[in-house]
């Protein structure tokens, strides 16, 4: 059974970058079926779709966060990772890593983690 | 890229039936049929429930079902259940295939 687990620190200070990892286990991150994606929620607020990335590491983003945002994929590790620098307390929210498939639709969410960016 | 447009709350009784819209433009919902719905329960990931416009993964009730409109798509919940209680969010692939854009979010009540 797929498993995605976010990892990552719950606090990050103001201008500094956010940074997450996701593992994914029981299942190969090197499918070819299946895109591997951020989705995030501020507290009390609805899902924003952040960004997604192929095996292959082609990489697709919201495009109001380009130029602050980078995805990554370490197949090695079954691992993806999310940078986004110059945080702000508007990037406080919780971050799911999620399993994306040729639907396209987000079939497997990990539990989430929340990130507070405060000083 | 803004998103799509959802009522706040709906609300019906058990067994009754209730009807949730998201609205979007010709560059998303209207443009193709990739809407997807997701549920979710306080503090809890949200879980899969129609894709491509009308398509029930495995394990969801037939109670879920899906249709869409020219720019609008709707999320029909039959049969109301207690356990359905949730909020409820559309979702959907632009047009460009370069981006997905969720709805604001129904939260369904059930009376």
């Amino acid at each position: 059974q797929l498993q995605l687990q976010e990892s990552g620190p719950g606090l990050v200070k103001p201008s500094e970058t956010l940074s997450l990892t996701c593992t994914v286990s029981g299942g190969s991150i090197n499918r070819s079926t299946y895109y591997w994606t951020w989705i995030r929620q501020p507290p009390g607020k609805g899902l924003e779709w952040i960004g997604s990335i192929y095996y292959s590491g082609s990489t697709w983003y919201k495009p109001s966060l380009k130029g602050r945002i980078n995805i990554s994929v370490d197949t090695s590790r079954n691992q993806y990772s999310l940078k986004l620098n110059s945080a702000t307390a508007a990037d406080t929210a919780v971050y799911y890593c999620v399993r994306r498939g040729f639907d396209p639709s987000f079939d497997n969410w990990g539990q989430g983690t929340l990130v507070t960016v405060s000083s | 890229q803004s998103a799509l447009t959802q009522p706040p709350s709906a609300s019906g009784s058990p067994g009754q039936s209730v009807t949730i819209s998201c609205t979007g433009t010709n560059s998303d919902v209207g443009g193709q049929n990739y809407v997807s719905w997701y549920q979710q329960y306080p503090g809890k990931a949200p879980k899969l429930m129609i894709y491509e416009v009308s398509k029930r993964p495995s394990g969801v009730p037939d109670r879920f079902s899906g249709s869409k409109s020219d720019n609008t798509a709707s999320l029909t919940v039959s049969g109301l259940q207690a356990e359905d209680e949730a909020d409820y969010y559309c979702c959907s692939y632009a047009v460009s295939r370069t981006y997905f854009v969720f709805g604001t979010g129904t939260k369904i009540t059930v009376l």
